[in-house]
C-alpha cells in the first residue's frame, strides 16, 4: 500500500515568511509524528499526535512552530516567521499499534 | 534523560563481510524499545529491525540482527554479507515503553561504505 507521503519535497523561503509542511500518514495509522534533521544529524522529534489529540509538542522549539492533525489524518507544520536557523529536513512519521515508525520522504526546507 | 551513542562515524567493510556498528543508551527506564534506521543516500528513513527491552533472544531480520546486552546498555548491528546496497548512514533509536508518547530518540549515525 501507499507509504507516508510528504509535500512539498523542497521548500525554499525567504526570512520572515510563514511555511506550511504537509504529512499524509499511512492509512489507518493513528499515530503520527514530526521530525527535523540537521545535515549529517539524527532526527530530532518535534511533536507527536494519537489521532486528533496533540499528546507531545515537548519537542518544538519555540511558539513559532506549531502543529495540528484536525481529522486524525492529514496534519501540518507551520512554522511562523521563518529564521535561517529553521533550515532543515522536516520528517513525519506514521505508526498502527506498534512501535515501529514508518518515515515519509521529507520535506527539504531551506529559509533564505 | 534518554541518550543515543553511536561512536563510529564512519565504517568500511569489504562486499561479502560482515560488519558490526556499535551502538549503546542511556536510560532509567525499565522499559523501553531498541530501532535501526538505514538512511541512504536518497535521503529516506528505512526501519531495519526493532528489539525490546525484556525480549530474551536476539532480533534478527534477514541479513540483519542485534547483538544486544542489556546489562552493558548496548544494541550492536549486525550485518551480514555485505552487499553494496549496504552502503548508507544507519541510525540507531530508542522509545521508552511508559507514558503517552513513543517519540523516536536517535543517534547521531555512522556511514557505512560497502567496498567491492
Amino acid at each position: 500500500g501507499a507509504g507516508v507521503s510528504q509535500s512539498p519535497r523542497y521548500k525554499v523561503t525567504k526570512r520572515g515568511q510563514d511555511v506550511a509542511l504537509r504529512c499524509d500518514p499511512i492509512s489507518g495509522h493513528v499515530s503520527l509524528y514530526w521530525y527535523r534533521q540537521a545535515l549529517g544529524q539524527g532526527p530530532e522529534f518535534l511533536t507527536y499526535f494519537n489521532y486528533e489529540a496533540q499528546q507531545d509538542k515537548s519537542g518544538l522549539p519555540n511558539d513559532r512552530f506549531s502543529a495540528e492533525r484536525p481529522e486524525g489524518s492529514i496534519s501540518t507544520l507551520t512554522i511562523q516567521r521563518t529564521e535561517q536557523r529553521d533550515s532543515a529536513m522536516y520528517r513525519c512519521a506514521s505508526s498502527s499499534q506498534g512501535y515501529e515508525q514508518y518515515f515519509g520522504p521529507g520535506t527539504r526546507l531551506t529559509v533564505t | 534523560a534518554q541518550k543515543i551513542t553511536q561512536t563510529q562515524p564512519g565504517m568500511f567493510v569489504q562486499e561479502k563481510e560482515a560488519v558490526t556498528l556499535d551502538c549503546t543508551y542511556d536510560t532509567s527506564d525499565q522499559s523501553y524499545g531498541l530501532f535501526w534506521y538505514k538512511q541512504p543516500s536518497s535521503g529516506e528513513m528505512i526501519f531495519l529491525i526493532y528489539q525490546g527491552s525484556y525480549d530474551e533472544q536476539n532480533a534478527t531480520e534477514g541479513r540483519y540482527s542485534l547483538n544486544f546486552q542489556k546489562a552493558r546498555k548496548s544494541t550492536n548491528l549486525v550485518i551480514s554479507a555485505s552487499q553494496l546496497g549496504d552502503s548508507a548512514m544507519y541510525f540507531c533509536a530508542m522509545i521508552p515503553l511508559h507514558g503517552s508518547s513513543y517519540k523516536l530518540i536517535f543517534g547521531s549515525g555512522t556511514r557505512l561504505l560497502v567496498r567491492p
